[in-house]
């Protein structure tokens, strides 16, 4: 399974957009790009996925390079309860997701 | 009402005791995990299953079983549990293949 490389930690300034980026040079054709994110010790929550088209929803943009060999999450007003460590992750539609240690995102006010 | 719950949401126990961390969902999805997560690192996968009568092995579960006992419900064994086994214990759900998935509040097991 292909894996994924996040800087370890952010800074970001509340109100201001975070943009979270993910390393997937090994990642093959089937796989999906997904982001969670968890607060302190809580379940994981969902934010987003993609394939190779860019996607956005109410929480998040996903931006994925043409040759998807990365992608960029982006907060686009960060605010304090966003702080959170935050995975990116490949998943090809089979059970496994393989977590890393993702980003600890810390929203400065 | 949360849609993936887990009890107990915080557990003592000693070495040598058998304990079960159970999993139930309101969300109708057929398949279901167990993750492990140790301090400062991310999920490891325990087991999965995705129905009633298929269960499968994760990459760390020597020194667990678990149940299916109900498409809703998914429970995890320490047979005889060591303090190594000390961690946050989370269960998830999924619809299908390539969806995303629902975790519960997680378990936070020590092991003395």
């Amino acid at each position: 399974d292909a894996k994924t490389t996040q800087p370890p930690s952010m800074d970001c300034a509340e109100g201001r957009a975070a943009n979270l980026p993910c390393n997937h040079s090994t990642i093959s054709g089937n796989e999906y790009v997904y982001w969670y994110r968890q607060i302190h010790s809580q379940g994981p929550q969902y934010i987003i996925h993609g394939l190779k088209n860019n996607e956005t929803n109410e929480m998040a943009s996903l931006i994925i390079t043409e040759d998807r060999k990365s992608s960029t999450l982006i907060l686009p007003h960060a605010t304090l309860r966003d702080t959170a460590v935050y995975y990116c992750i490949l998943q090809s539609g089979t059970y496994k997701y393989i977590f890393g240690t993702g980003t600890r995102l810390k929203v400065l006010a | 009402d949360a849609d993936v719950t887990q009890t107990p949401r915080n557990r003592i126990t000693k070495t040598g005791k058998r304990i079960m961390l159970e999993c139930s969902q309101t969300k109708g999805h057929d398949r279901m995990y167990w993750y492990r997560q140790d301090p400062g690192l991310g999920l490891q996968l325990i087991y999965y299953s995705f129905d009633v009568k298929d269960i499968n092995k994760g990459e760390i579960s020597d020194g667990y079983s678990v149940s299916r006992q109900a498409q809703a419900k998914f429970s995890l064994s320490l047979e005889s549990a060591i303090p190594n086994q000390t961690a946050l214990y989370f269960c998830a759900t999924s619809a299908g293949p390539g969806r995303e998935q629902y975790f519960g509040p997680g378990t936070r097991l020590t092991v003395t």
